[in-house]
C-alpha cells in the first residue's frame, strides 16, 4: 500500500502554461518536502512545509501544505524547458521517538520548448 | 565540496554474488540512510543510521547489511545478490533525522543490476 500517491503520474506541457501536482494521503504527517530529481543524479531538496495550510513560493514554484496535513500541491507558473524532471513529495511522520521519511511515487514532468 | 559521495556508480553482479556499495560524506552528518528507487514505486528506506555505531531497518530491509563504524562512511552490503535487487541505490544524509528544518542530501546514486 501506498502511503503517498502522487498524480499525474506523467505530464508533459508546452513551455510557458501552468501546471499542479497534487501529493495525497490518508496519514497525518508532520511536515512535507518536495524533491526535483534529474535524470542520473539524486533528488534535490526544494521545500518544507510544515504547518497545516502554509504556502511557500520559490521563484515560479508554489508549494501548499493542506490544512489537515495530509495532502500537499505544487503549482508551476510559466513552466520552463529547466522545470523539466521527476517531482517527489515526501512526509514525515514521527513514530516511537524516531521520524521516518516515506516518498510519494513521483510526477514526471515535461516541460516542451 | 563533495557532499555524499556513492561508488561504484554502475554495477552488474551474477545472482548469488556479494558486493558493497560504498558511501562517504564530508558534512559530519549524523544521520545516513540508504534508499532503493524503483520504477512506479518511489524511494524506499533500506537502512538508516542516527550515528556512528548505531543502525537500524528501514521499511526493505531483508538482503542488505550496513554498518556505520565512523561518522562519514555508511556502506550497504548485499549479501547474495537477487535479481529483485536490481536498482538504483541512494545514499543520504541529514544533519539530525529530523526532516523539519533539515536538508537532507542525496548521492548521485548507485545503478545496480543483477543477472
Amino acid at each position: 500500500t501506498q502511503l503517498l500517491e502522487q498524480s499525474p503520474q506523467f505530464l508533459s506541457i508546452q513551455e510557458g502554461e501552468n501546471l499542479t501536482v497534487y501529493c495525497n494521503s490518508s496519514s497525518v504527517f508532520s511536515s512535507l518536502q518536495w524533491y526535483r530529481q534529474e535524470p542520473g543524479e539524486g533528488p534535490v531538496l526544494l521545500v518544507t512545509v510544515v504547518t497545516g495550510g502554509e504556502v511557500k513560493k520559490l521563484k515560479r514554484l508554489t508549494f501548499q501544505f493542506g490544512d489537515a496535513r495530509k495532502d500537499s500541491s505544487l503549482h508551476i507558473t510559466a513552466a520552463q524547458p529547466g522545470d523539466t524532471g521527476l517531482y517527489l513529495c515526501a512526509g514525515a511522520m514521527n513514530s516511537f521517538g524516531n521520524e521516518k521519511l516515506t516518498f510519494g511515487t513521483g510526477t514526471r514532468l515535461t516541460i516542451i520548448p | 565540496n563533495a557532499g555524499v559521495t556513492q561508488t561504484p556508480k554502475f554495477q552488474v553482479l551474477k545472482t548469488g554474488q556479494s558486493m558493497t556499495l560504498q558511501c562517504a560524506q564530508d558534512m559530519n552528518h549524523e544521520y545516513m540512510s540508504w534508499y532503493r528507487q524503483d520504477p512506479g514505486m518511489g524511494l524506499r528506506l533500506i537502512h538508516y543510521s542516527v550515528g556512528a555505531g548505531i543502525t537500524d531497518q528501514g521499511e526493505v530491509p531483508n538482503g542488505y547489511n550496513v554498518s556505520r563504524s565512523t561518522t562519514e562512511d555508511f556502506p550497504l552490503r548485499l549479501l547474495s545478490a537477487a535479481p529483485s535487487q536490481t536498482s538504483v541505490y541512494f545514499c543520504a544524509s541529514s544533519r539530525t533525522y529530523m526532516s523539519s528544518g533539515n536538508t537532507i542530501y542525496f548521492g548521485e546514486g548507485s545503478w545496480l543490476t543483477v543477472v
